[in-house]
């Protein structure tokens, strides 16, 4: 029944480790986002794909790069792991941004790297 | 670009008593606003949005907000609070039309007392 879902929930990781989040929506939306939320609470969008394709890329280091398979998935895969990535990472889909209807979220990944 | 300024960090409040939480937008364009809450350890769910029309928009758990574009504002209220809004509450704003990004504010604890 979960409209978006992210695994996993935690993720305790090594710096310099390469590791991957998923995320799946089975809204029917055609727009994926994933959203960065600092140890402050500050939510800041990373990327947006519309139909798996990329339409908004923040400045973001290259060490991330989302994939998105299909129109129902988007994963976020992080290489090179630094302190400064630990943070909640939220996944999120909306049905037509053109009409800025609302997002749905995902209930974020606790990324931790040590 | 558009710009998003909760002012409270964070507001305490008895129970049963009134609310607003402050939000303050800047954008040289016309704008769609929105008020998302975040529960502890869960992603964000909308509360209400301003897309156009009434300035005064009502949402879901009693909560509503007033569109003040004199003043360039977007304040969220409610008459009597419960011990269960106890979270945090984002106000965010997009440019209309087209595939613009969501910007968020920085979020306002509230804190409801007993």
């Amino acid at each position: 029944d979960t409209a978006v879902s992210q695994t996993p929930k935690y993720l305790v990781t090594q710096m310099g480790n390469d590791k991957s989040i998923k995320c799946e929506q089975n809204l029917g939306h055609d727009t994926m986002y994933w959203y960065k939320q600092d140890s402050k609470k500050f939510l800041k969008i990373m990327f947006s794909y519309n139909n798996k394709e990329l339409i908004i890329n923040e400045t973001v280091p290259n060490r991330f790069s989302p994939k998105s398979p299909d129109k129902a998935h988007l994963n976020l895969h992080i290489n090179s792991l630094e302190l400064g990535d630990s943070a909640v990472y939220f996944c999120a889909s909306s049905q037509d941004p053109q009409q800025n209807t609302e997002a749905f979220f995902g209930q974020g990944t606790r990324l931790t790297v040590v | 670009a558009q710009s998003v300024t909760q002012l409270d960090s964070q507001v305490p409040v008895f129970e049963e008593a009134p609310v607003e939480l402050r939000c303050n937008y800047s954008s040289s364009v016309s704008v769609y606003l929105f008020w998302y809450v975040q529960y502890p350890n869960q992603g964000l769910q909308l509360l209400l949005k301003y897309l156009s029309g009434s300035t005064l928009v009502k949402g879901i758990n009693g909560f509503e907000a007033e569109f003040n574009k004199s003043q360039t504002s977007f304040h969220l209220r409610k008459p009597s609070v419960h011990i269960s809004d106890t979270a945090e509450y984002f106000c965010a704003v997009t440019r209309s039309g087209g595939y613009q990004k969501v910007t968020f504010g920085t979020g306002t604890k509230l804190q409801v007392i007993p």
